[in-house]
């Protein structure tokens, strides 16, 4: 068990569709990454935040968003939802200071679009 | 920007056999190097890790080497055990002074280890 944890493990909605996925860090981790695990495409980083402000972006669609709370938890939303938008959504999380980036991964999300 | 190839994408040995996996990096920048397993419906663990400024680091049962020159590295498992059967990831990043880089994943190793 890593200590992030994320909500819900299963998610199936239809086209068209918002969901909103959660994750909580480790306790004292600042960082909060977001990664997409389909089978093509493997891990891709979406996005991170860092104390609340976005720090970085990678591959995130525009339909997609985040956002990281006083509380250092984060969510994922996504919108407009497409049939390949199913994939599982991981969060990770980093150590405050951390001279490398040692991530520690959530269980995921398995979202399914019908 | 980084790219990691992973090689071979599936591998299958005999209990107590070796397993290595290698991965090549593009960013001669890359300074960490963390490897990841991942059963069946969970997330990645860390299993181990390596910096730049190290040419290999063992635990136990598992190391990885890293050559700079040649932008490569290797995880090796000695006397595999059914339960190392999983998928392994590589990957990179960079880490800049004050600011901590993303990882970049290769596409994954799926090993089994034959009872």
């Amino acid at each position: 068990d890593s200590g992030v944890t994320q909500t819900p493990k299963h998610l199936i909605t239809a086209t068209g569709q918002r969901v909103t996925l959660r994750c909580s860090p480790r306790s004292g981790d600042l960082s909060v990454y977001w990664y997409q695990q389909s089978l093509d495409q493997g891990l891709q980083f979406l996005i991170q935040y860092y104390n609340g402000e976005e720090r970085a972006k990678g591959n995130i669609l525009e339909r997609f968003s985040a956002q990281q709370f006083p509380d250092l938890h984060s969510e994922l939303n996504l919108s407009s939802l497409e049939l390949g938008d199913s994939a599982l959504y991981f969060c990770a999380s980093s150590p405050a200071g951390a001279a490398y980036n040692e991530q520690f991964f959530g269980p995921g999300t398995r979202l399914t679009v019908l | 920007g980084e790219n990691v190839e992973q090689h071979p994408s599936t591998l299958s040995v005999q209990e107590g056999d070796s397993a290595v996996i290698k991965c090549t990096y593009s960013d001669s920048a890359s300074n960490y190097f963390p490897w990841y397993k991942q059963e069946l419906g969970k997330g990645p663990q860390l299993i181990i890790d390596i910096r730049s400024n190290v040419g290999e680091k063992k635990d136990q049962r598992i190391a990885v080497t890293l050559n700079k020159t040649a932008k490569h590295f290797s995880l090796h498992i000695t006397e595999t055990q059914p339960e190392d059967s999983a998928v392994y990831f590589c990957a990179a990043s960079v880490y800049y002074g004050g600011s901590q880089g993303n990882l970049i994943f290769g596409k994954g190793t799926k090993l089994s280890v034959k009872p």
